[in-house]
């Protein structure tokens, strides 16, 4: 069955520093793998997604996130964390009929420290 | 302009009630969903519509029904409302079925007293 695992139920980061939120997903076929973002009492924002092509994939607020097929891993970075990046991090595969029901992981809770 | 929009946010109702949670996309998408984040913000789809028509019904209780009344509009009824349907519930839309990306609403707390 396919899932997703978010190691990390919180982390936190001093503000400047760099962040590596981890993500490790179990899917039979090519993985369609999303990142979101939820701020408090908001809802969901996409970072990033990957479809296919370049592992390296670019997303908004200078997020990144590196696809790793050999570790079935999809792993969010950003070099250097603001407080305003403080909040619910969710990865999320795309399974089902034509990749749509989105899988989600439990979430990594960010906290950012000055 | 608000791309998903629900009414209400916040919803605070009795056991056994009747309610209704409302979605509308201003997006021009096919495909509309409803997810459930429980108090875990564990998040899990519910249902799917494409084209007003109903494609994924996940293990839900038949308490819950969705309606689309048409393709901006994807609404929630939950009959007979029990303790554990306390949640957040968002509303999501896609450009069309298939693989693409999602645009979520900003969720609408339910509370069962």
């Amino acid at each position: 069955a396919q899932s997703v695992t978010q190691p990390d139920i919180h982390i936190t980061v001093s503000e400047g520093a760099s962040l590596e939120l981890r993500c490790n997903y179990s899917y039979g076929a090519t993985p369609y793998l999303f990142w979101y973002v939820q701020s408090p009492g908001q809802g969901l924002q996409l970072l990033l997604k990957y479809f296919s092509g370049d592992t390296l994939v670019q997303g908004i607020k200078g997020f990144e996130a590196e696809f790793k097929r050999s570790q079935s891993s999809f792993n969010l970075r950003k070099p250097s964390v603001h407080w305003s990046d403080a909040a619910e991090y969710f990865c999320a595969v795309g399974a089902g009929q034509a990749g749509t029901a989105l899988i989600f992981g439990k979430g990594t809770t960010l906290s950012v420290s000055s | 302009d608000t791309a998903v929009s629900q009414t209400p946010k916040y919803l605070v109702t009795q056991m056994g009630n009747d309610k209704s949670i409302k979605c509308e996309q201003n997006l021009g998408h096919d495909t509309m969903y409803w997810y459930k984040q429980d108090s875990k913000k564990f998040l899990k789809i519910m249902f799917s519509y494409n084209n007003k028509e109903l494609i994924i019904n996940e293990t839900v209780p038949n308490r819950f029904s969705p309606k689309s009344p048409d393709k901006a509009h994807l609404n929630l009824h939950i009959n007979s409302l029990e303790l554990g349907d306390s949640a957040v519930y968002f509303c999501a839309s896609s450009q069309r079925w298939g693989l693409d990306t999602q645009y979520f609403g900003p969720g609408t707390r339910l509370t069962v007293l």
